[in-house]
């Protein structure tokens, strides 16, 4: 069975610019969450997507956004890029999603540099 | 919202000795507490987890304690194995909120 897998797996932008990043889940999943990874604040939650619907949102401003198409691939868009949006992008995959506790599985990331 | 504590933030073990990371949570209503093991490259790939009306489970070298009244839970691994170093990440859930705690990073010298 394959895993969760996110494209690209790296990305440079400028600042100000807008950048999208996708996630095929492992299939017969239906949740997609996405988490940003840094050095300074470690793995944090920024949404959940479940049947195409935002499920669940973390403390993250709106220049983060996301969408589940109907064969349940994510993306998550970023506009207006900061530097502080530099990081390791994770996005996970689980039969019922966060509000279940179903089990995560997730994907090697995407790594962005903003310059 | 939650509040998740780990310790330690890095630990060295030789091979073949045990391994004991602890964390903390401060929302009772947190119910589903997971651990990952992440390499360097990979994602997170969750090792073990337990639910708030266990108090221990176990998997091979791998166990996991969870006590309710002190709010904290601990990831123990046994017989400890090179490839067993890693970053390891607790979390704790409460259905909609799921929030990590810093990390630990383990290293086994053979």
């Amino acid at each position: 069975k394959a895993g969760v897998t996110q494209t690209p797996r790296y990305l440079i932008k400028t600042r100000g610019q807008q950048v999208t990043l996708s996630c095929s889940p492992i299939s017969g999943h239906r949740s997609v969450s996405w988490y940003q990874q840094t050095p300074g604040q470690g793995l944090q939650f920024l949404f959940e997507y479940f049947s195409e619907t935002q499920r669940n949102k973390g403390n993250f401003p709106g220049r983060f956004s996301g969408r589940q198409f109907s064969n349940s691939r994510s993306e998550m868009n970023v506009s207006t890029l900061e530097l502080g949006d530099s990081a390791l992008y994770l996005c996970a995959s689980s039969r019922a999603g966060v509000v279940t506790n179903s089990p995560l599985h997730f994907g090697n990331g995407t790594r962005l540099t903003v310059t | 919202g939650e509040n998740v504590e780990q310790h330690p933030s890095t630990l060295s073990v030789q091979e073949g000795d045990s391994a004991v990371i602890k964390c903390t949570y401060s929302d009772s209503a947190s119910n589903y507490f997971p651990w990952y093991k992440q390499e360097l490259g990979k994602g997170p790939q969750l090792i073990i987890d337990i639910r708030s009306n266990v108090g221990e489970k176990k998997d091979q070298r791998i166990a996991v304690t969870l006590n309710k009244t002190a709010k904290h839970f601990s990831l123990h691994i046994t017989e400890t194995q090179p490839e067993d170093s890693a970053v390891y990440f607790c979390a704790a859930q409460n259905n909609n909120d799921m929030r990590f705690g810093a990390g630990t990073r383990l290293t086994v010298k053979p």
